[in-house]
C-alpha cells in the first residue's frame, strides 16, 4: 500500500536550517508530481511546495519562497524539504503529499513531523 | 492567496446529515472545478474524501459527497457515524500552481 513517512523534524533555533525527508513506498514515485504541506498548532493546513515528477520544476508558496527548496531524489524514492532561515512561524507539523495524476489534489499524505522554530 | 472560510465547528447525530461549506472567490474555488476535501483525525494523515468538487476515490463512503455553487463549496456527511468525528479541511487550486486551504471544521458527532 501507499506509504509516505517523514523524518528529520526537531526543535531548531530561528535563522538556523533544517532538512526534512519523507520516504515513499507502495507506488511507482517518479510517476507523480510531489508536495510539502504544512499545519501550524491550532491553525489550519498551508500549502507550502510543489515538485514535478521529473525533479526539474518546482514551485512555493508565497511565505517560503527563497528560504525553502523541494527536491527528490527518484533513485531512493525519497522527497526532501530545505529549510532555511527558519522563522518562529515556520513551527508547524510538515506533511508530504502525493499529488493525484491530473486532478491538482493530494491523495495520500505522510502522519507528518514537527519542526519548531524557537531560541 | 487568502485561506478558504470554513465553519469552526459542526455538529449532528448518529443518522443525521450535515453539510460543511467553504467560502472561496473568483480566483480560487470560483475559477477552478478543483475542490477537494480532507478528513484528518488528530495525529494520523489526512484522507482525501472529495476531490474536483464532487468525485470520490475508491474506498470511500458514498455518505460523502460534494458540490459547488459560485464561489462556495459543500461537503455533505449523510447517514452520521460515530468515525466520522474528525475535522475536515477543504482545498482549492488557486491559480499560478498554489493551492488554498480553509481554516478547518471540528464535527462532532
Amino acid at each position: 500500500q501507499v506509504q509516505l513517512v517523514e523524518s528529520g523534524g526537531g526543535v531548531v533555533q530561528p535563522g538556523r536550517s533544517l532538512r526534512l525527508s519523507c520516504a515513499a513506498s507502495g507506488f511507482t514515485f517518479t510517476r507523480h508530481d510531489m508536495h510539502w504541506a504544512r499545519q501550524a498548532p491550532g491553525k489550519g493546513l498551508e500549502w507550502v511546495a510543489m515538485i514535478l515528477s521529473d525533479g526539474l520544476t518546482e514551485h512555493y508558496a508565497d511565505s517560503v519562497r527563497g528560504r525553502f527548496s523541494i527536491s527528490r531524489d527518484n533513485s531512493k524514492n525519497t522527497l526532501y524539504l530545505q529549510m532555511n532561515s527558519l522563522r518562529a512561524e515556520d513551527t508547524a507539523v510538515y506533511h508530504c503529499a502525493r499529488d493525484v495524476t491530473g486532478s491538482w489534489a493530494f491523495d495520500y499524505w505522510g502522519q507528518g513531523t514537527l519542526v519548531t522554530v524557537s531560541s | 492567496q487568502s485561506a478558504l472560510t470554513q465553519p469552526a465547528s459542526v455538529s449532528g447525530s448518529p443518522g443525521q446529515s450535515i453539510t460543511i461549506s467553504c467560502n472561496g472567490t473568483s480566483s480560487d474555488v470560483g475559477k477552478h472545478n478543483l475542490v477537494s476535501w480532507f478528513q484528518h483525525h488528530p495525529d494520523k494523515a489526512p484522507k482525501l474524501m472529495i476531490y474536483e468538487v464532487s468525485k470520490r476515490p475508491s474506498g470511500v463512503s458514498s455518505r460523502f459527497s460534494g458540490s459547488k455553487s459560485g464561489d462556495t463549496a459543500s461537503l455533505t456527511i449523510s447517514g452520521l457515524q460515530a468515525e466520522d468525528e474528525a475535522d475536515y479541511y477543504c482545498c482549492s487550486y488557486a491559480s499560478n500552481i498554489a493551492w488554498v486551504f480553509g481554516g478547518g471544521t471540528k464535527l462532532t458527532v
